[in-house]
């Protein structure tokens, strides 16, 4: 079956580091742009991060500096380190696949990990 | 704030059409077609219902329909029906590898 598996969110307090990871399975995981998109609690959605087949990264400026992605691609997995949380990252966290064509366009999501960050 | 933006809400009756909006900026919708719809239902995961502007991925219903005029793209659904009621987010990207979403619009049917 072709899916995405998120795991590793939690809860944690300010300033507070976690990683997430994401689990490919069903397809050629190597050949394919990943991201990361979160989405707050009643909210919209909201990019994060991408990495592509070749290891180039790309953040919005709300998390670079804080948060890095990466790919295991003889694992299958993506992962995503995020540093000195603030609450505005309190969401639930979507591993998504690019569509393989121009245009960054995600026809696979994961369910999504829940990130609480609180004291 | 999104740097799309979409009206909060929109309703229609079974059988009618409803339109979403969508306005960007000349940097990115006014001049790239890298425009797209998502359609999520609550506590699910959003699907990808439109992608370049116009094109459905395969196993999208025909009733979906994308367009776009100067830096305002738009999701027109016809036909509606009550499996329609969601929220539709928009999507658009440009050459400098960023990607925004609209703020989300609930579709009520």
């Amino acid at each position: 079956e072709v899916q995405l598996v998120e795991s590793g969110g939690g809860l944690v307090q300010p300033g507070g580091s976690l990683r997430l990871s994401c689990a490919a399975s069903g397809f050629t995981f190597s050949n394919y742009d990943m991201f990361w998109v979160r989405q707050g609690p009643g909210k919209g959605l909201e990019w994060v991060s991408t990495i592509g087949t070749s290891g180039s990264t790309f953040y919005p400026d709300t998390v670079k500096g804080r948060f890095t992605i990466a790919r295991e691609n003889a694992k299958s997995s993506l992962s995503l380190q995020m540093n000195s949380l603030t609450a505005g990252d309190t969401a639930v966290y979507y591993c998504a696949r690019k569509l393989l064509r121009r245009g960054w366009y995600l026809d696979l999501w994961g369910r999504g990990t829940l990130v609480t960050v609180s004291s | 704030q999104s740097a799309l933006t979409q009206p909060p809400s929109v309703s229609g009756s079974p059988g009618q059409s409803v339109t979403i909006s969508c306005t960007g900026s000349s940097n990115d919708i006014g001049s790239y077609n890298y425009v797209c719809w998502y359609q999520q239902y609550p506590g699910k995961v959003p699907k990808l219902m439109i992608y370049d502007v116009t094109q459905r991925p395969s196993g999208v219903p025909d009733r979906f329909s994308g367009s776009k005029s100067g830096v305002t793209a738009s999701l027109t659904i016809s036909g509606l029906q009550a499996e329609d009621e969601a929220d539709y987010y928009c999507c658009a990207h440009s050459n400098d590898y960023s990607l925004m979403f609209g703020g989300g619009t609930k579709l009520t049917v």
